[in-house]
């Protein structure tokens, strides 16, 4: 089994800030590597795939970069909307995700 | 536009055996290109897959799971189920059903266990006596 081990579990920051979510895998899952933005009461959205890809429709705001085993996700400039939890998910070897990191206005 | 919709038992037994349904809605199940699958969320905690289906009925698990779940299609219903067996409170969760995209090249498209897009709205299912 691959884990994924995301960090920090919770932050919190100022609007505008940028903000960055580490993500790391247990083994080489190349950029088969994933997030998503979870809000409240929501089912998760998917934010970037193959670790760096935008979804169609997501602000630009919002990166990924990475390959091998260490993944990073960034927030260019925080905006209120953006509270939620993020996840990512990895899928060279069946699926798993990490853990979340949790992501509040100062 | 595709949807999906989880339903079945809000409230099931300790040792009884857990069953959803996800109906999809604005595109056909029988898709070449998609696999469909199954994730969970106990309250207050992160995301964990439970398995996935492509519409021959080829299963893939997480192997956690495995032993207690079995996930099927039905292509004529354009719906594909859930069953967990044995259930304790530690299955009490939101269950979401979601669609794995697959991926094209070169003008064809694959299937693939890849990414959730799109997900339900999912379903919280509350194990309890």
């Amino acid at each position: 089994d691959i884990q994924m081990t995301q960090s920090p579990s919770s932050l919190s920051a100022s609007v505008g800030d940028r903000v960055t979510i580490t993500c790391q895998a247990s083994q080489d899952i190349s950029n088969y590597l994933n997030w998503y933005q979870q809000k409240p009461g929501k089912a998760p959205k998917l934010l970037i795939y193959d670790a760096s890809n935008l979804e169609t429709g997501v602000p630009s705001r919002f990166s990924g970069s990475g390959s091998g085993t260490d993944f990073t996700f960034t927030i260019s400039s925080l905006q209120p909307e953006d509270i939620a939890t993020y996840y990512c998910q990895q899928y060279d070897n069946l699926l798993s995700f990490g853990g979340g990191t949790k992501v509040e206005i100062k | 536009q595709l949807q999906l919709q989880e339903s079945g038992p809000g409230l099931v037994k300790p040792s009884e055996t857990l069953s959803l349904t996800c109906t999809v809605s604005g595109g056909s199940i029988s898709s070449s290109s998609y696999y469909w699958g199954w994730i969970r969320q106990p309250p207050g905690k992160g995301l964990e897959w439970i398995g996935s289906i492509y519409y021959s009925g080829s299963t893939y698990y997480n192997p956690s799971l495995k032993s207690r779940v079995t996930i099927s299609v039905d292509t004529s219903k354009n719906q594909f189920s859930l069953k967990l067996s044995s259930v304790t409170a530690a299955d009490t969760a939101v269950y979401y059903c979601a669609r794995l995209p697959g991926y094209c090249s070169g003008g064809s498209c694959y299937s693939r266990l890849n990414w959730f897009d799109p997900w339900g709205q999912g379903t919280l299912v509350t194990v309890s006596s």
